[in-house]
């Protein structure tokens, strides 16, 4: 199995760009984690979808941040405009309902200038 | 809502030492625990996890975790550090259908 991918690994933009991150969760699993990673705050849960649908949202910072699952197998989470405080590690996790296990993607790093 | 503690949030220590990780989580009902291990650029893996049964839980490279319900706590283990234990570890807390992280462990094993 090739684990969960996030695209891209890396990205640079500049203040007010628009910038979308992906995610291909584990074939079979059915609930899909975004969460972000920073010094200051540590690893946050953003929002979660369960089959598709977004259950918890509560952790989006505010209205720039939204996210999509028009599928079972892909996820994005946009933010626009992007800001310099949006700069931080990006991960994508799944899980199936009945381990409970949370499997990781790569992680995006975005550094927004 | 339910939180996860972790302290001493910077671990020195040498090669061939031991290393214990503390963790205390706040959820009451039924939860499982875990600790992932994220290694220097790399993403977090998952290192061991309780769900039920036999408190003491053994894990990849030689940890292990205790589960002691009347302290909400699930700390990490292992006897002897490697060098290639360096990393960051994170407890996490699954319940009410939440994964709660700690804020993670630095660890640094010295040569």
């Amino acid at each position: 199995d090739a684990g969960v991918i996030q695209s891209p690994r890396h990205e640079v933009t500049e203040m007010g760009q628009e910038v979308t991150l992906r995610c291909k969760p584990i074939s079979g699993h059915n609930s899909l984690f975004w969460y972000r990673q920073t010094m200051m705050r540590g690893l946050e849960l953003l929002i979660y979808f369960n089959n598709n649908v977004p259950i918890d949202d509560s952790g989006m910072p505010e209205d720039r941040f939204s996210a999509k699952m028009p599928n079972a197998s892909f996820s994005t989470l946009k933010i626009q405009p992007s800001e310099p405080r949006d700069s931080a590690v990006y991960f994508c996790a799944s899980r199936t309902s009945v381990t409970d296990t949370q499997y990781f993607g790569p992680g995006t790093r975005l550094t927004v200038l | 809502a339910q939180s996860v503690s972790q302290h001493n949030h910077h671990v020195i220590l040498s090669e061939a030492a031991s290393l214990e990780l503390g963790c205390n989580y706040s959820y009451g009902g039924t939860v499982n625990l875990f600790w992932y291990v994220q290694y220097p650029g790399q993403h977090l893996q998952l290192l061991l996890k309780y769900f039920s049964g036999d408190p003491l839980v053994k894990g990849i490279k030689g940890f292990e975790a205790e589960f002691i319900k009347s302290k909400f706590s699930f700390n990490l283990r292992k006897p002897s550090v490697q060098w290639s234990d360096t990393a960051e570890y994170f407890c996490a807390a699954y319940g009410n259908n939440r994964l709660a992280f700690g804020k993670g462990n630095q660890v640094v094993v010295i040569p």
